[in-house]
């Protein structure tokens, strides 16, 4: 099945910089969606993108499906945005999804 | 337009008691899918239910069950509970069309289970 490697594993910023998490896939890209969990455990959806580039504020993420990668940039991060990312793929013909190990990202005053 | 629902939120319980986990999901979603959180397991797949029939199961023990109702809310069971099930579980909806993938899964807040 398909298998989904993120990186960096973790992420230490000083509020104000800016950030870059990848999410590379070993097969085909069809339901790519980007989480953020928050402290209390649930995976808030930030962006569904098989493919091009979509922008929420100060989030942003680009998958190039035809290279099986994504990208999600976070600009300007506050430290409201600490937690831990997570891409996840579905296997195909499934609502199975294959998630990655996480970004966990820490941003400091 | 509500959310997906989970109860309980929290729960305690102790070795060889069994659990249940229900699951509302949106309305008009068809598909419901179950996820285990643990820090050394990360996330992983439990089970999948669309329109009352399970569609694909993870690789879990058959302690591990799970069903879906016709108004598409879905209950999952754990029996003779082990340490090892203490976990996060996390519930997904999507509108769901069978045959197909099926786009966005959206997800509760989750069970977080212990157990003793």
């Amino acid at each position: 099945g398909i298998q989904v490697e993120q990186s960096p594993p973790d992420l230490i910023l000083q509020e104000g910089a800016n950030s870059t998490l990848r999410c590379n896939f070993s097969d085909s890209v069809n339901n790519l969606q980007w989480f953020h969990q928050n402290p209390w455990g649930q995976l808030i959806n930030l962006f569904y993108i098989p493919s091009g580039t979509k922008q929420n504020g100060r989030l942003s993420a680009t998958t190039v499906a035809t290279e099986r990668y994504s990208l999600l940039y976070i600009s300007s991060s506050q430290t409201t945005d600490s937690g831990v990312y997570f891409c996840a793929e579905t296997s195909y013909n499934t609502d199975k999804l294959i998630f990655g190990t996480g970004t966990r990202l820490q941003v400091f005053p | 337009k509500a959310g997906v629902t989970q109860t309980p939120r929290y729960l305690i319980k102790t070795r060889g008691q069994q659990v249940t986990l229900s699951c509302s999901p949106i309305s008009g979603h068809r598909s419901v899918s179950w996820y285990q959180q643990t820090p050394g397991q990360g996330l992983q797949f439990l089970f999948e239910y669309f329109s009352e029939t399970q569609r694909n199961k993870g690789n879990f023990p058959g302690r591990f069950s799970g069903r879906q109702f016709s108004n598409s809310r879905s209950e999952m069971n754990v029996s003779t509970l082990e340490l090892g099930d203490s976990a996060l579980y996390l519930c997904a909806s999507s509108p769901g069309r069978r045959g197909e993938n099926t786009g966005e899964l959206f997800f509760g807040e989750g069970s977080r289970l212990t157990v003793l």
